[in-house]
């Protein structure tokens, strides 16, 4: 398995600005996502974050909005910038350990983090 | 195209009642795995269990039972006398490879239980 953090917890925010969310994983890891949940709603992913090169984003999901960066195989950060009351969410941190792992298909998520914007 | 149904919006209990979440998959994939999580209200993502494709056998935890039905595309998650603790939003996932050969996990929208003492 994997433990995973992130940062912050929570976060109340103003219309306009941008927060950045850190995941910090205990070991290296194969692949980190990013998925948000609004309130009520489901999990939707919003990009996967590869190590060293740019994120892959799910349709309706772009780069401007959600950049992310992965610099490590441990580290990855998503922003979400220019916000607005909609980016009220829960947004998760997952990973994936890769394959020929007993556990090669599960993903383990993170602690989440509640971001309102007012 | 790949999609995880969960009909029950919400569903309320008296405890000590037996309640069956119901998930129902499509997918292409002939290899792919179903999952079950559980979402307290503190907000984490508790793992429930990991089922394969080729595998079919139900499976019992303690209170927790799994119905895996390929005919029917199903996997249906049942609690034995229910507890006020069992509260909270179930998710049914599912994940299949990509052409990345990676995986990626579809949920459904989830079921929302709550046992009343």
């Amino acid at each position: 398995s994997a433990v995973i953090s992130q940062k912050p917890s929570r976060d109340i925010c103003q219309r306009g600005t941008s927060l950045t969310i850190q995941c910090q994983v205990d070991s290296q890891v194969t692949m980190m996502f990013w998925y948000r949940q609004q309130p009520g709603q489901s999990l939707t992913l919003i990009a996967t974050a590869n190590q060293g090169s740019e994120a892959t984003y799910e349709s309706g999901f772009v780069i401007d909005k959600f950049p992310i960066s992965r610099p490590n195989l441990t580290f990855s950060t998503l922003t979400v910038s220019n916000m607005s009351p909609e980016d009220s969410s829960i947004y998760l941190c997952s990973v994936w350990t890769g394959p020929g792992r007993r556990n090669s298909h599960e993903q383990f998520f993170g602690p989440g983090t509640r971001l309102t914007v007012l | 195209a790949q999609k995880v149904t969960q009909a029950q919006t919400e569903i309320s209990v008296v405890e000590k009642e037996d309640v069956t979440l119901d998930c129902v998959y499509e997918t292409r994939d002939t290899t792919y795995y179903l999952f079950w999580y559980k979402q307290p209200p503190s907000g984490e993502l508790v793992f429930l269990i990991r089922r394969n494709s080729f595998d079919e056998q139900n499976e019992i935890s303690g209170r927790y039972s799994w119905n895996f039905q390929k005919s029917t595309s199903s996997f249906n998650f049942t609690i034995t006398a229910s507890q006020v603790v069992d509260s909270a939003v179930y998710f049914c996932a599912l994940s299949e490879g990509t052409t990345s050969g990676t995986y990626k996990y579809i949920f459904g929208t989830g079921t929302r239980l709550k046992v009343l003492a």
